[in-house]
């Protein structure tokens, strides 16, 4: 199955600025998607990224908010922007991967 | 928004016990899938049930699904210290395409 590496692993942020973070998979893949999960929950989908095509986003997440790149196959990046303290959660990149999907290891946004 | 509630939120039990943990969906789903986190990083994928299958094994889980009351259950045996962890149920839905929804998730704490 594939294997992701995600980056950073963690940050601490100054409100109103923005992270980007970074998802790099080891095979080509058609879709990677994107997740936020807010301290002691669940995971909620933000987006799905196509290569050469905009991302499709879910309800409640806009691109000015979290804007997404997919240049090539392999890689994507969210960035989260004007962050707030409400932005601090766990945001995780996945693929889908034979049985299943696989997950990079999460980058823990903290925003003071 | 979630498809899935779990029960229960959490669960203590003793190393060597069994622990069940249950899913229940909403809408038709292609196939339910489980996934295990630990400490807040990236999601493990567990074990893939169709939505055509009962039951399925893999080592000490035991998936089973009910599509009549949509619900699945998650069974680990002989738990160990190491199966500390939140445990998530995740759906593909009928004509979602491939984005996952996830159950809002069930802490387990293994004790020795």
């Amino acid at each position: 199955s594939a294997v992701i590496s995600q980056k950073p692993s963690r940050d601490i942020c100054q409100r109103g600025t923005s992270l980007t973070i970074q998802c790099q998979v080891d095979s080509q893949v058609t879709m990677m998607f994107w997740y936020r999960q807010q301290p002691g929950q669940s995971l909620t989908l933000i987006a799905t990224a196509n290569q050469g095509s905009e991302a499709t986003y879910e309800s409640g997440f806009v691109i000015d908010k979290f804007p997404i790149s997919r240049p090539n196959l392999t890689f994507s990046t969210l960035t989260v922007s004007n962050m707030s303290p409400e932005d601090s959660s766990i945001y995780l990149c996945s693929v889908e991967a034979g049985y299943g999907y696989t997950f990079g290891s999460g980058t823990r946004l903290t925003v003071v | 928004s979630q498809q899935g509630e779990e029960d229960p939120q959490a669960l203590s039990i003793q190393e060597g016990e069994n622990a069940t943990m249950n899913c229940s969906y909403k809408t038709s789903i292609n196939n339910l899938q489980w996934y295990r986190q630990n400490s807040g990083r990236g999601l493990v994928h567990l074990i893939l049930i169709r939505s055509n299958e009962r039951e399925k094994h893999s080592g000490r889980l035991r998936v089973t699904l009910d599509t009549s009351k949509k619900s699945s259950s998650l069974l680990i045996t002989a738990s160990r210290a190491a199966d500390t962890a939140s445990y998530f149920c995740a759906t593909k839905l009928t004509g979602g395409g491939n984005k996952l929804t996830f159950g809002t998730g069930t802490q387990l704490k293994v004790e020795l």
